[in-house]
């Protein structure tokens, strides 16, 4: 069965630091991945995702994310976090073809200190 | 404009009893999913619809549990005889297509408690 792992529960930092949040996936065949936020009190948005072609994908609010396929990862990153990033982050894949069903990671919860 | 709207947003109900939530897509969204998260957890898929059909029902735990979206649009998740275990939050999200290329909307979920 499809599976996803998000290695970190809870990080916390500090403003201007720099973010990587660890996503791993089980699955052998073609996928495609996604990062979801939850602000607080907020709903679930799309941040990025991640089909085809150049790796590196930009998503809003300057994060981006490196789909390495021998690795079977899809870590976000962002260069320096604001206090606004404070959220819940979940990886998500989706492994069928004509289907948009997603297997999310657990989350993880990020703490950006002013 | 509007996005996806569920009701009610928290519903607390005694173990044994038959409760139902309800889900507005967005407006011409033909893609309807719904998703169970549990605390601590990610989002657990549970069944989704393309139009009026249960494209896959997989994800649905037991056959306590029943959705159905009758006309295409609005979608009732149905659960007989509540167990303490089915205590979670349930998220819609609609879409306008099924694949995975078509980005999902996530309503803002119904917080189900069983006591």
């Amino acid at each position: 069965a499809q599976s996803v792992s998000q290695h970190n529960h809870h990080v916390i930092l500090s403003e201007a630091a720099s973010l990587e949040l660890g996503c791993n996936y089980s699955y052998g065949g073609t996928v495609n991945l996604f990062w979801y936020v939850q602000y607080p009190g907020q709903h679930l948005q799309l941040l990025l995702k991640y089909f085809s072609g150049d790796p590196l994908v930009k998503g809003i609010k300057g994060f981006e994310a490196e789909f390495i396929k021998s690795k079977f990862s899809f870590n976000l990153r962002k260069p320096s976090v604001q206090w606004s990033d404070t959220a819940e982050y979940f990886c998500a894949v989706n492994a069928q073809e004509n289907t948009g069903k997603l297997i999310f990671g657990q989350g993880t919860t990020l703490q950006v200190k002013p | 404009g509007a996005g996806v709207s569920q009701t009610p947003s928290n519903k607390v109900t005694e173990k044994g009893k038959y409760v139902e939530l309800r889900c507005d897509p967005i407006s011409g969204h033909t893609a309807l999913y719904w998703y169970r998260q549990s605390l601590g957890q990610g989002p657990e898929f549970l069944i989704y619809f393309q139009g009026t059909g249960a494209a896959d029902d997989s994800g649905l735990p037991n056959d306590r549990f029943f959705a159905v979206r009758p006309e295409g649009s609005v979608s009732t998740l149905k659960i007989q005889r509540t167990e303490r275990g089915d205590s979670a939050v349930y998220l819609c999200a609609s879409s306008l297509g099924v694949s995975a290329d078509y980005e999902q909307y996530f309503g803002p979920g119904t917080r189900l408690t069983v006591t």
